[in-house]
């Protein structure tokens, strides 16, 4: 298994609180995302980094923001958490040099984050 | 707009049944992946196709870029293949489907 942890595995915080979700990774890969998944709509990217201090948004960035100062961490913030932020968020690397759909991404466990 | 639509959403299955997952996508794509999704959340890598056909164990994914059409087939089914069944295809960014829940019944 690819070495891909996540933190909080759980998480239930009040709206407009700022929450920070973390992936950490020991395979030195270049390339980390961020994914929510809710039901109906599937894996949805809302960032990406394709190195340390490089970053670039996905479908799905308004009110997200990340940020990658070592290469095994990549941190998603929330500024202000709100309902409809709520889901399950999964990270996932790919050890690519130029990233895209011709590698395979390795999953973290995933983060359940609920907003009240 | 969905870009990648997957069949049939819910699968129920007895124990030994041939299993058929199918995607149709409708973008451009240099690859397409078969992921699965563990009832406790986990998600891996079964397949990546460009072309052609891939057989892991009991596992077989098709691709037709022509017609813009993937198939998973599992055969011989067993109850620890219920699971979560993900088409992602793409170029540059991918596009996941909304899965196919399979259950498989003793």
């Amino acid at each position: 298994d690819a070495g891909i942890t996540q933190s909080p595995r759980h998480k239930v915080t009040e709206t407009g609180t700022p929450v920070t979700l973390r992936c950490h990774q020991t395979e030195n890969h270049r390339y980390m995302y961020w994914y929510r998944q809710d039901p109906g709509h599937g894996l949805r990217l809302i960032h990406y980094s394709y190195g340390v201090k490089d970053t670039d948004k996905g479908e799905v960035s308004d009110g997200y923001s990340v940020s990658r100062s070592k290469t095994e961490d990549f941190l998603l913030t929330l500024e202000s958490a709100t309902s409809s932020q709520t889901s399950v968020y999964f990270c996932a690397i790919s050890e690519s040099e130029q990233g895209g759909s011709t590698d395979t991404q390795y999953f973290g466990p995933g983060t359940r984050l609920t907003v009240l | 707009k969905n870009e990648v639509e997957q069949s049939p959403q819910n699968l129920t299955a007895q124990e030994g049944e041939f299993i058929t997952i199918n995607c149709s996508y409708s973008v451009g794509i240099s690859a397409l992946h078969w992921l699965q999704q563990h009832p406790g959340g986990g998600i891996v890598s079964l397949f990546m196709l460009s072309s052609g056909k891939k057989k892991h164990g009991r596992l077989i994914a098709t691709i037709n870029i022509q017609e813009k059409h993937s198939s998973l087939h599992i055969t011989a089914s067993h109850p620890r293949d219920s699971a979560v069944y993900i088409c992602a295809v793409g170029s540059n960014q991918f596009y996941f489907g909304t899965g196919t829940s399979l259950t498989v019944i003793p």
